[in-house]
């Protein structure tokens, strides 16, 4: 079974609709992040969480809200889906490595979300 | 001025060749650095990590950093076509989040 799991791995809703897309991880970390990838505009952070009480915006978290229901599940919302949110979506995990965060992040496959 | 800059290609070189991937950075506190391959539909996973400025080999692969110029590099030795994937560096000031290159789309022809 993989690390970080996504689901659904595929969406095609309409504008106005609400969508959940959820994570969950086995590695046992306690950073989890949500991005969008764009062509031509790389990975962009939505947001992420340090910990179950700790919710963090990134640089585009409007449209996008979360919720970090354990320290393994994290997922995201949109309230009104509007077709500029079609894009793919990834949940990473990050954590200790060696007694130190280095930053490296594990990504799940990736949900694919299309608003029409 | 973006926090990292990467050409995104896309890069298409015959198997064999020797490929160059590269970023810029701005900010000097940045202090880890790493490249992260993506095949087709799947979700990156990381390749190369450095913390250091100097070069680090791993089989055919090269990470190279440069603080003093802001500048890290991928090399990738006698390319094969399953080296075929998009590449994106990433650079982290401390540990709480990544800045993500655009990615660089390699393609190596048999």
């Amino acid at each position: 079974d993989a690390d970080v799991t996504q689901t659904p791995r595929n969406r095609i809703t309409k504008t106005g609709k609400r969508i959940m897309l959820e994570c969950s991880q086995t590695k046992g970390h306690d950073r989890m992040y949500w991005y969008r990838q764009d062509p031509g505009l790389g990975l962009r952070l939505i947001y992420y969480s340090f910990d179950v009480k700790d919710i963090n915006k990134g640089e585009i978290s409007d449209g996008y809200s979360v919720s970090r229901q354990a320290q393994a599940k994290f997922s995201l919302s949109l309230e009104s889906a509007i077709p500029n949110q079609t894009a793919l979506y990834f949940c990473a995990t990050g954590g200790l490595a060696g007694g130190r965060n280095t930053g490296e992040l594990f990504f799940g496959e990736g949900s694919r979300l299309t608003v029409l | 001025q973006k926090e990292v800059e990467q050409d995104p290609g896309p890069l298409s070189v015959p198997e064999g060749a020797i490929v160059s991937l590269n970023c810029t950075y701005s900010n000097s506190a940045f202090q880890y650095f790493m490249w992260y391959r993506q095949y087709s539909r799947k979700g990156p996973e990381l390749l190369m990590y450095t913390y250091s400025s100097g070069n680090k080999e791993d089989g055919r692969f090269t990470a190279q950093v440069d603080k003093s110029s802001k500048y890290i590099s991928l090399f990738i030795r006698d390319s094969q076509p399953s080296d075929s994937a998009t590449y994106l560096c990433a650079i982290a000031a401390g540990s709480e989040k990544l800045v993500f290159g655009k990615g660089t789309k390699l393609t190596v022809n048999p």
